[in-house]
C-alpha cells in the first residue's frame, strides 16, 4: 500500500546533539513538507520541497536542515542550534497543482504518523 | 493576524447534533483542505476543495471562494468524530498554511 512512513515515532535527544528524522513516501509525489506542532498550536511549516534537489525554507526554518536527494525521501535534521526542539514533527506529501490543467490536477495531501522529539 | 482563522477553537456537542466548523482565509488560494487529527497525532485528509461542495458519508464541506470562507459540517455526530479538525489552504506556489484547529468533543 502507498503511503508515508516517518521514523522514529519517539526520539529522545540530549542537548547539543543533532538528530535526523526520516520521511519516506512511495506515492510518487513531487512535493514534500515538514511541519512542527506544539501543544495548542497549529502546524507550522519548517521546510518544503517541490522537486528533487530543491527545497525552500518555511516559516520556522532556523535550526533545521533538510535534503531532497531522492524523490521518495525528505529527511529533516534538527540541529543543536534549534533552541526549543521538543515538539511533534509531521511530514506530508502531495502531488502539486498544475495551474489550469484540471485534468492533471490532484493535490491530495498525505501525512505520516509523526515523530515526537523530546530533548532531555 | 493569521492567514487562516478557524472557529470555534473548542466545540462540545451531544451525540446526534449537527456540527459546523468554520474557516476563513485572507490570501489567494488554489485549494483548501479539511484534515482530521486523532489523539495519537496522525492526520488524515477529509476533503480537498477548490469550489462548491463535497460530501462523504456524514461529512459535508463547502467553500465560497469570493468570500474566502469554508465550512465543515458533520451530521448526526458520534463520539468517534471527536478529534481536532484542521483547515489548510494551498497558496499559489504550493505552500500550505494551516489553521490552529478546532477541538471537537462529542458526548454520548
Amino acid at each position: 500500500d502507498g503511503g508515508i512512513t516517518q521514523s522514529p515515532k519517539y526520539l529522545f535527544r540530549k542537548e547539543g546533539q543533532n538528530v535526523t528524522l526520516s520521511c519516506e513516501q512511495n506515492l510518487n509525489h513531487d512535493a514534500m513538507y515538514w511541519y512542527r506542532q506544539d501543544p495548542g498550536q497549529g502546524l507550522r511549516l519548517i521546510y518544503y520541497s517541490q522537486i528533487v534537489n530543491d527545497f525552500q525554507k518555511g516559516d520556522i526554518a532556523e535550526g533545521y536542515s533538510v535534503s531532497r536527494e531522492k524523490k521518495e525521501s525528505f529527511p529533516l535534521t534538527v540541529t543543536s542550534a534549534q533552541k526549543n526542539p521538543t515538539a511533534f514533527y509531521l511530514c506530508a506529501s502531495s502531488s502539486p497543482f498544475l495551474g489550469q490543467r484540471r485534468d492533471l490536477y490532484t493535490g491530495e495531501l498525505f501525512f505520516g504518523e509523526g515523530s515526537r522529539l523530546t530533548v532531555l | 493576524k493569521n492567514e487562516v482563522e478557524q472557529s470555534p477553537q473548542n466545540l462540545t456537542a451531544q451525540e446526534g447534533e449537527f456540527i459546523t466548523i468554520n474557516c476563513s482565509y485572507s490570501v489567494g488560494i488554489s485549494a483548501l483542505h479539511w484534515l482530521q487529527q486523532h489523539p495519537g497525532g496522525g492526520i488524515v485528509s477529509l476533503f480537498m476543495l477548490s469550489s462548491g461542495k463535497k460530501k462523504h458519508g456524514r461529512l459535508i464541506a463547502t467553500i465560497n471562494i469570493q468570500e474566502k470562507h469554508s465550512s465543515l459540517h458533520i451530521t448526526a455526530s458520534h463520539p468517534r468524530d471527536s478529534a481536532v479538525y484542521i483547515c489548510a489552504v494551498r497558496e499559489y506556489g504550493n505552500k500550505l498554511v494551516f489553521g490552529a484547529g478546532t477541538i471537537l468533543r462529542v458526548k454520548s
